[in-house]
């Protein structure tokens, strides 16, 4: 059988909206973070990056922005794209090396109605 | 980009026997590899840390001889589900750490195992 859970966020938006899509992270030696897509039935997919001696960082119609002190990280998509529907994740590093672990949050189901 | 490739991405079984998973990393050479499992709605969770030539780590509550892992080859790692039950049916993920991209990690496109 399946473990039972808490379900997803959800973030429902019109296309062409922002968006942005808020994550707390637990772990204050955290050195990087990494937002992840995932379709349904697929695996997750890099989006964006960022070290934790930023703040923000820009990419393509993404930005994502850390406040180290509430330990937050968020990621807004602009001008929302039909085909940004799926479920984000923020997921926070520690260690290196063979210590090296990649843990995610909870995630978000973005929703984007034309 | 990097490439991870998962095989295979369905598998249904019969309970009582056991499922082999593989992960390759295509264009890159990965020392660490990490292997997940997904239920519907629910986020992604580590079960074991593979590193290459050594055994692999595992998360709390994760049977090792339940959940075989094996990282012969730098490019290789395998999770081997055996005696499998219906309580096990669940999306697996594994994923690879390119050290020559720092710390990002790409991911396979997951295998659906259903036992039955």
């Amino acid at each position: 059988g399946e473990s039972v859970g808490l379900h997803l966020p959800t973030l429902s938006v019109q296309e062409g909206d922002n968006s942005i899509i808020n994550c707390a992270y637990s772990n204050s030696a955290s050195d990087y973070f990494i937002w992840y897509k995932q379709e349904s039935g697929k695996g997750p997919q890099f989006i964006i990056d960022i070290r934790s001696n930023m703040d923000k960082r820009q990419g393509q119609r993404v930005t994502v922005l850390l406040n180290k002190t509430v330990k937050h990280l968020s990621l807004q998509i602009a001008a929302t794209q039909p085909g940004d529907s799926a479920v984000y994740f923020c997921a926070e590093t520690t260690g290196g090396g063979s210590n090296y672990k990649l843990t995610f949050g909870k995630g978000t189901l973005l929703t984007v109605n034309p | 980009g990097a490439v991870v490739s998962q095989h295979p991405s369905r598998v249904i079984c019969k309970s009582g026997t056991s499922v082999k998973i593989e992960c390759r990393s295509l264009d890159f050479q990965a020392t660490t590899m990490f292997w997940y499992r997904q239920f519907p709605k629910q986020s992604l969770m580590l079960m074991a840390t593979s590193n290459e030539g050594s055994k692999a780590t595992y998360e709390q509550g994760v049977e090792k001889d339940k959940f075989l892992i094996n990282h012969a080859s730098l490019t290789l790692s395998t999770l081997t589900v055996t005696s499998a039950h219906p309580e096990d049916s669940s999306f697996y993920i594994c994923s690879a750490r390119d050290s020559g991209q720092g710390a990002k990690a790409f991911f396979g496109q997951g295998t659906r195992l259903t036992v039955v």
